[in-house]
């Protein structure tokens, strides 16, 4: 597609639920990238992949959180036995080129979880 | 650990006019990228604009420039002529030459006052 798209926008789940997160990068884009941004609040970076390197899962805030990639493609973050506190907006965003090499990223619209 | 700090929630501007938008970092490296995002009401964040640390000369895109100050750790967005379409939150963000990750303060809602 034209741009990173995410799915659901929107998703409401009952505490303790599972649910999954799915992101589909710009084509070509070799990095993937999650963050997490509660309401006011800035963007809270989760994991990073890039090509076939090992993803850096430093962000991720506990062991309830995981993130897929199916080699340069699609991704899913998978939030185990969702809490209260795991409600936020959580982007994706794609870059053609490592952050660091000054690859600007991509932002999808975001998915909205609401855990009641 | 490096840190993002914008020290202003919330930030208004009449029409046309120019805007500074403050963002201070943190950092023990000497070869790194800043960079100015721009989230719309939409949601979808987009860049505005980015600095290479190396380079001393102040990034510019149309009517956004960037200040600049390495020994002080400062990096701030100036907007000249400001339109409506530019309110949105604004956030700096940091990125080493080696490490991936981008580093986000949390940000600037800016409000464009007609």
């Amino acid at each position: 597609g034209a741009g990173v798209s995410q799915s659901p926008s929107n998703k409401v789940t009952e505490k303790g639920k599972d649910v999954e997160l799915r992101c589909d990068p710009i084509s070509g884009h070799t990095a993937l990238y999650w963050y997490r941004q509660r309401l006011g609040q800035g963007l809270e970076f989760l994991i990073y992949f890039q090509g076939n390197s090992a993803p850096d899962k430093s962000g991720l805030p506990s062991d309830r959180f995981s993130a897929e990639r199916t080699g340069e493609s699609v991704s899913t973050l998978t939030i185990q036995r969702t809490q209260q506190e795991d409600s936020a907006v959580y982007l994706c965003a794609s870059s053609l080129a490592a952050s660091g090499a000054g690859g600007e990223l991509f932002f999808g619209e975001g998915s909205r979880l609401t855990v009641l | 650990a490096q840190t993002v700090t914008q020290s202003q929630p919330e930030m208004s501007v009449q029409e046309a006019e120019t805007v500074t938008l403050s963002c201070t970092y943190d950092t023990s490296e000497s070869d790194y990228y800043l960079f100015w995002y721009k989230q719309p009401p939409s949601r979808q964040m987009i860049l505005v604009i980015r600095q290479e640390a190396y380079k001393q000369q102040n990034a510019t895109e149309n009517r956004f420039s960037v200040n600049f100050q390495k020994a002080a750790k400062s990096f701030s967005l100036k907007i000249s002529d400001s339109q409506l379409g530019d309110a949105a939150m604004y956030f700096c963000a940091y990125s080493l030459n080696r490490d991936d990750k981008i580093i986000f303060g949390k940000g600037t809602r800016l409000h464009i006052l007609p």
